[in-house]
């Protein structure tokens, strides 16, 4: 089975500081990534994915991430964040019927 | 409708009682997950519906857990004799097939006390 590690839980960080959020999973078979995320009070929704060709994919927002093969990691990174971008960020992976999710990274984004 | 609805978004059950979760998924969408998330946790796989089948149910985490989807649309997902442990927001998510794109709903908080 598919499993995802996230790393750093919790994150704070001023405005206009750049963030990266490393992500980490393991599956045997061919992979598609992607990243949610869960703004306070709202429901998931997708960041971006990965399913194949570029490894550099760009979703909302600004928000882009790298899937590096050898490493087993889909990092994702925002240049320079907004007070907006305050949320819970999760890594997932599908697979076997599924989407394995991380446990998530908590993002503060200080005015 | 326009995305995922679950009801009710909050339920709080004394221990021992049955409750029932609902789900709507998006209109033509034949994939359709149940998924937990404990505090702290990211959400944790329960089963997988394809069409009126449970394709997947091995993440259920005991027989007091059940779900159906008789018509290929509307989902319930069935607890019996609540435990506190079951404390949890049950997320819904559909999409229109297993490896593509999933829509979550907001989720039905329940709290067994």
């Amino acid at each position: 089975a598919q499993s995802v590690s996230q790393h750093n839980h919790h994150v704070i960080l001023s405005e206009a500081a750049s963030l990266e959020l490393g992500c980490n999973y393991s599956y045997g078979g061919t992979v598609n990534l992607f990243w949610y995320v869960q703004y306070p009070g709202q429901h998931l929704q997708l960041l971006l994915k990965y399913f194949s060709g570029d490894p550099l994919v760009k979703g909302i927002k600004g928000f882009e991430a790298e899937f590096i093969k050898s490493k087993f990691s889909f990092n994702l990174r925002k240049p320079s964040v907004q007070w907006s971008d305050t949320a819970e960020y999760f890594c997932a992976v599908s697979g076997n019927n599924r989407l394995a999710f991380g446990k998530g990274n908590q993002v503060v984004v200080i005015p | 409708g326009a995305g995922v609805s679950q009801t009710p978004s909050n339920k709080v059950t004394e221990k021992g009682k049955y409750v029932e979760l609902r789900c709507d998924p998006i209109s033509g969408h034949t994939a359709l997950y149940w998924y937990r998330q404990s505090l702290g946790q990211g959400p944790e796989f329960l089963i997988y519906f394809q069409g009126t089948g449970a394709a997947d149910d091995s993440g259920l985490p005991n027989d007091r857990f059940f779900a159906v989807r008789p018509e290929g649309s509307v989902s319930t997902l069935k607890i019996q004799r609540t435990e506190r442990g079951d404390s949890a927001v049950y997320l819904c998510a559909s999409s229109s097939g297993w490896n593509t794109e999933a829509f979550f709903g907001q989720g039905t908080r329940l709290t067994v006390v």
